[in-house]
């Protein structure tokens, strides 16, 4: 696509729930990153993939969170029992490589997935 | 010592001032670097990269990178109450050889430009 999609734009669940939010990355970039961003704060790294395998997932905060990208396009992050401090801006990232060459890494944002825990 | 530092703000300039935003990093082996815009609500958008040590300039702004002390600033002329948002800081850290690394953001720079 032409950009970076990310759904749902704005989910509510209530704690304990299982969710799910979607990524499609510009048609064509190798490398999908996952930041979480809460209010006042920069973006805070989760997770990023280059082709279908995780490259890094450092900063995935415990095992209720886990991200898959099958195909080496779309990802989707997955948070299981829910919590409170789940609550935040999931953002969706691509590039063109992971390659420190000049320009293809540099990281196109959606418009990214607000979530909310009750 | 977090990753990548900035001063949260915000800072205030009158319109058409230079704003001059600052920021710090850990990882000494990082080569790439980047500023992004956030406007409330929205997402981050690029607006400069950096890769050489020195200074970049694209319009009304200038990045400027010193390895050695480990330092990207940003500057931006004639500021205009349209550049008021978040400014971020971006640095590529855990980069081995020409591959991998992830982008670590430090915690934005609120810009206030009044009219």
């Amino acid at each position: 696509g032409a950009g970076v999609s990310q759904t749902p734009s704005n989910k509510v669940t209530e704690k304990g729930k299982y969710v799910e939010l979607r990524c499609d990355p510009i048609s064509g970039h190798t490398a999908l990153y996952w930041y979480r961003q809460s209010l006042g704060q920069g973006p805070e790294f989760l997770i990023y993939f280059q082709g279908t395998g995780a490259a890094d997932d450092s900063g995935l905060p415990n095992d209720r969170f886990f991200a898959v990208r099958p195909e080496g396009s779309v990802s989707t992050l997955k948070i299981q029992r829910t919590e409170r401090g789940d609550s935040a801006v999931y953002l969706c990232a691509s590039s063109l490589s992971r390659d420190s060459t000049p320009g293809a890494n540099v990281l196109t944002f959606g418009a990214g997935s607000r979530l909310t825990v009750l | 010592q977090k990753e990548v530092e900035q001063n949260s703000g915000p800072l205030s300039v009158p319109e058409g001032a230079i704003a001059s935003l600052n920021c710090t990093y850990s990882d000494r082996v990082s080569q790439s670097f980047f500023w992004y815009r956030q406007y409330s609500g929205k997402s981050p958008e690029l607006i400069m990269s950096i890769y050489s040590n020195g200074d970049k300039e694209d319009g009304r702004f200038t990045a400027q990178l010193n390895k050695a002390s480990q330092y990207v600033s940003l500057l931006i002329r004639d500021s205009q109450p349209s550049d008021s948002a978040t400014y971020l800081c971006a640095v590529r850290s855990g980069v081995r050889g020409n591959q991998g690394g992830k982008l670590i953001f430090g915690q934005g720079t609120e810009l206030s430009v009044k009219p």
